[in-house]
């Protein structure tokens, strides 16, 4: 059965830090591993990422996937209130479903 | 550009009552799909389209039928609602096989 997980399930922080959230997979027939961010309402994009160890980078936010031991980091450095929210992440599998993980529940504590 | 976007934002139903869910977007996309997300739970695919015309079956499709009749549409059905099927519904369409998927608001369904 695929199965995606994500941990910590829940990380509390102070603003300024910084911190890593953690997915592991098991899927059949990998495709990519996306990254979403959820605030109040619909899942936003933050990363796909189909190769390993190459780091996408998108300000403070960076992602890596290690596709021979099957997990990916988020890294968010300098961490703001307005980080807070719930990262997703979510693997495409060959029949084009994507596989999410329970989610990382981050607040940042000013 | 609106995205994609859900009709309706909330719903309340008494079990065995039937309704639909819309999801419409304009981005050409073939690929849409219809998750449900329970809290500790993640988000679970329901029913996903390849294209027009086309279904299949998720993660967790029963209780649930789907239709694709346009490419822009892709519908929800619950015949018989249940209060397991109380949940937060979001819609995605993707353009390819493998891309990222753009996400609707969400559709918050009680089931009494």
């Amino acid at each position: 059965e695929d199965k995606v997980v994500q941990s910590p399930l829940s990380l509390v922080v102070h603003e300024g830090d910084t911190v890593t959230l953690n997915c592991s997979y098991e899927v059949t027939n990998f495709r990519s591993l996306l990254w979403y961010k959820q605030e109040k309402k619909a899942p936003t994009f933050l990363f796909m990422l189909t190769s390993s160890g190459i780091e996408k980078k998108s300000g403070r936010l960076s992602s890596i996937l290690d596709k021979k031991e099957l997990f990916s980091i988020l890294n968010i450095t300098a961490t703001q209130t307005g980080d807070s929210a719930v990262y997703l992440c979510a693997v495409v599998e060959g029949a084009q479903k994507l596989v999410f993980g329970q989610g990382t529940r981050l607040t940042i504590n000013p | 550009n609106a995205g994609v976007t859900q009709t309706p934002k909330f719903r309340v139903l008494k079990t065995g009552q039937s309704m639909t869910l819309l999801c419409a977007q304009d981005m050409n996309h073939e690929y849409m799909y219809w998750y449900r997300q329970d809290p500790g739970m993640g988000l679970r695919l329901i029913h996903y389209s390849v294209g027009e015309g086309t279904t299949a079956k998720g993660e967790v499709p029963d209780g649930y039928n789907v239709s694709r009749l346009k490419k822009q549409n892709f519908l929800l059905g619950l015949e018989s609602a249940a209060p397991s099927q109380t949940s937060v519904y979001f819609c995605a369409s993707s353009l390819v096989q493998g891309d990222t998927q753009y996400f609707g608001p969400g559709t918050r369904l009680t089931v009494l």
